[in-house]
């Protein structure tokens, strides 16, 4: 099956610095990637995605970058404010009848003031 | 418009009782799932329900049955609690291409379970 691995685990950045999260995948027929966000107490939250025909999508200061060929793809959020600190997973989804999604790891980060 | 709704969001058990997680959604969605989250292990697929009337295993479905009320619920029962199964549950929902829809996961708030 398919296997998702998500760099850092943790990361701590000064307010307005950039912040990247680096994830890889195994299954070349895994064709979405969302991206979660997920605060303290809550569930996680999708905030950007991207599908496998494009190479890159932004969404004001989050941007998401997808190499297919070597089965990497990252999270990149500039201008990072304080209410940026939460946890982020990656995912990739293989087509089928259901949501066959792969979580990451999780990567918490920080953004100090 | 409430989403997806988790109940209890907290509960404590003893080794060997028994409990059922519930969830709803209002969103007309088809899919629904259940996964459980533990540290460094990110999210991982207990249960899942593709769409009425149907379930299926997911990654992690020892210790665990699911039932799918109806369109909108999906409950799922711990028959016989055990430690491992401490953790923080999340009930999930989605849209399928037969909706129109994109593959968006739509989470409830969890519910944190420890098993003594």
């Amino acid at each position: 099956g398919e296997n998702v691995e998500q760099h850092p685990s943790t990361l701590s950045v000064q307010e307005g610095d950039s912040a990247v999260i680096k994830c890889t995948y195994s299954d070349s027929a895994s064709n979405y990637f969302p991206w979660y966000k997920q605060e303290l107490g809550k569930g996680p939250q999708l905030i950007i995605d991207i599908r496998s025909n494009v190479g890159e999508k932004k969404d004001q200061r989050i941007a998401v970058t997808l190499n297919k060929t070597a089965k990497h793809f990252s999270l990149h959020i500039t201008e990072t404010q304080p209410e940026d600190s939460a946890v982020y997973f990656c995912a990739a989804s293989i087509p089928g009848g259901y949501q066959k999604v792969t979580f990451g790891t999780g990567t918490k980060l920080q953004v100090i003031p | 418009n409430a989403g997806v709704t988790q109940t209890p969001k907290f509960q404590v058990l003893k080794t060997g009782q028994s409990m059922t997680l519930q969830c709803a959604q209002d969103m007309n969605h088809n899919s629904m799932y259940w996964y459980r989250q533990d540290p460094g292990m990110g999210l991982r697929l207990i249960y899942y329900s593709a769409s009425e009337g149907t379930t299926d295993k997911g990654e992690v479905p020892n210790g665990y049955n699911v039932s799918r009320l109806n369109k909108r619920e999906f409950s799922l029962r711990l028959e016989s609690a055990a430690p491992s199964q401490t953790s923080v549950y999340f009930c999930a929902s989605s849209a399928t291409k037969f909706q129109g829809a994109s593959e968006k996961l739509f989470f409830g708030s969890g519910t944190q379970l420890s098993v003594l």
